[in-house]
């Protein structure tokens, strides 16, 4: 079965650190990959998308994600953290023989300290 | 403005007790799901639909049924709730492809 990975569960960094975010897939197939964030008391929100194409994919809010095929990662990077995303991050994959089906890994809390 | 309603918000109630967790979205998108969020799991999908009376099975459906009658409503139904269902759901839809869009502000359900 399939397998979402997230590297950390929690982060702690200062205003304008550089963030990054490691997440790995298992699926050996075609793969649609995202992130999602989750602000303290609100719902998620889809940060960005990769489904084809160029491999470094460009969000809202700043963020960015590499797809690296070859390490089945797909690691979310922002150069200049500010307080305001301090939130929970997801990971997300969804597999080309079942495109409905959506799986998360467990999440990275970031906290960003002013 | 575009919304995914999700009711109750809150709900408490006990083992065997059939409920239903009301979704409804008003942008007439295909795409609906229903997640439960647990504390160091994540989000995982308990059921989608593509389309209406069409659904499928997420990575833990045990427990839990879905309907989609119509387009705009998906209902989670647990006919005999137990303390293991005690979770964070969200309902999501989406307009283009299948990743969730619009989230619902969530359920919180608690089974004694």
């Amino acid at each position: 079965a399939q397998s979402v990975s997230q590297h950390n569960h929690h982060v702690i960094l200062s205003e304008a650190a550089s963030l990054e975010l490691g997440c790995n897939y298992s699926y050996g197939g075609t793969v649609n990959l995202f992130w999602y964030v989750q602000y303290p008391g609100q719902h998620l929100q889809l940060l960005l998308k990769y489904f084809s194409g160029d491999p470094l994919v460009k969000g809202i809010k700043g963020f960015e994600a590499e797809f690296i095929k070859s390490k089945f990662s797909f690691n979310l990077r922002k150069p200049s953290v500010q307080w305001s995303d301090t939130a929970e991050y997801f990971c997300a994959v969804n597999a080309g023989d079942s495109w409905g089906k959506l799986q998360f890994g467990a999440g990275t809390q970031v906290v960003v300290t002013p | 403005e575009a919304q995914v309603t999700q009711n109750p918000r809150y709900l408490i109630t006990v083992t065997g007790k059939k409920l239903t967790v009301t979704c409804s979205q008003n942008m007439n998108h295909e795409y609906m799901s229903w997640y439960r969020q647990d504390p160091g799991l994540g989000l995982r999908q308990i059921y989608y639909s593509m389309n209406v009376e069409v659904t499928d099975k997420g990575d833990v459906p045990e427990g839990y049924k879905v309907s989609r009658k119509e387009k705009r409503n998906f209902p989670l139904i647990l006919e005999s709730p137990s303390p293991n269902q005690t979770s964070l759901y969200f309902c999501a839809s989406s307009e283009t492809g299948y990743q969730p869009q619009h989230f619902g502000d969530g359920t919180r359900l608690s089974i004694l």
